[in-house]
């Protein structure tokens, strides 16, 4: 199976500090990345897209000056929570899509953020 | 706006007994995807299906896909402890291979509590 890591695991951060979240595919390519975010007991909220070589694609409502996507290569991409407050306290999870085949996404283990 | 509908949305059954969770959209995916979630982990890919009434097995799980690819379930028969968790239907729209674009549609999540 295709493997996605995430790091960190878990951060803790002050009101008003930017916390930078990695996400990578181990063993594939990766041409499309996506990000989201999961509220205790709900199901997953896509944040955006995020294009290898290109800008990143935004949800209705996702501030895209807040949360900045970067995806510099085949393999990396990350989520900058900029200026982060104690609302933005979620799991962000990514997930990566190989190049081909019937489209299926593979999620990494997830990000814990606490903002105090 | 696409909707998938997923029911039923928390579930506590007895050790052995067998259960169905439906996922039902009046839009037509590309492909379906079943997720299973632990408490602060990333989803894991269950099964990824693709063709209209095709059906997969895994072990005691039975993934079907509709005819006309808008509605799938999950049946488990002789439920055990360890298939506690939240369960994820996702069905992907927008989908070209070439370009891979698209993106998934969740489902509102089911919560499974098996009990010995």
């Amino acid at each position: 199976g295709a493997v996605v890591s995430q790091h960190p695991s878990r951060v803790i951060c002050k009101s008003g500090t930017s916390v930078k979240i990695e996400c990578r595919s181990l063993d594939f390519q990766a041409t499309t990345m996506f990000w989201y975010r999961q509220f205790p007991k709900q199901s997953l909220m896509l944040m955006a897209t995020s294009n290898e070589g290109s800008k990143a694609t935004y949800e209705q409502g996702v501030e895209k000056d807040k949360f900045l996507i970067n995806h510099a290569s085949l393999t990396l991409s990350t989520l900058t929570v900029t200026s982060a407050h104690p609302e933005d306290s979620s799991f962000y999870i990514c997930s990566a899509r190989r190049l081909a085949g019937a489209g299926t996404q593979y999620f990494g283990p997830g990000t814990r953020l606490t903002v105090l | 706006t696409q909707l998938l509908e997923q029911s039923p949305q928390f579930l506590s059954i007895q050790e052995g007994e067998n259960l169905t969770v439906y996922c039902n959209s009046s839009s037509v995916f590309s492909s379906l995807q079943w997720y299973r979630q632990e408490p602060g982990e990333g989803p894991v890919l269950l099964v990824t299906v693709v063709t209209g009434g095709e059906v997969k097995k895994l072990k005691r799980l039975t993934f079907q896909f509709g005819d006309a690819r808008k509605d799938s379930s999950l049946h488990i028969t002789a439920a055990q402890p360890g298939d506690t968790g939240l369960y994820l239907c996702a069905g992907l729209t927008g989908f070209h291979g070439s370009s891979n674009t698209g993106k998934l549609i969740f489902g509102q999540g089911t919560t499974l509590q098996v009990k010995p």
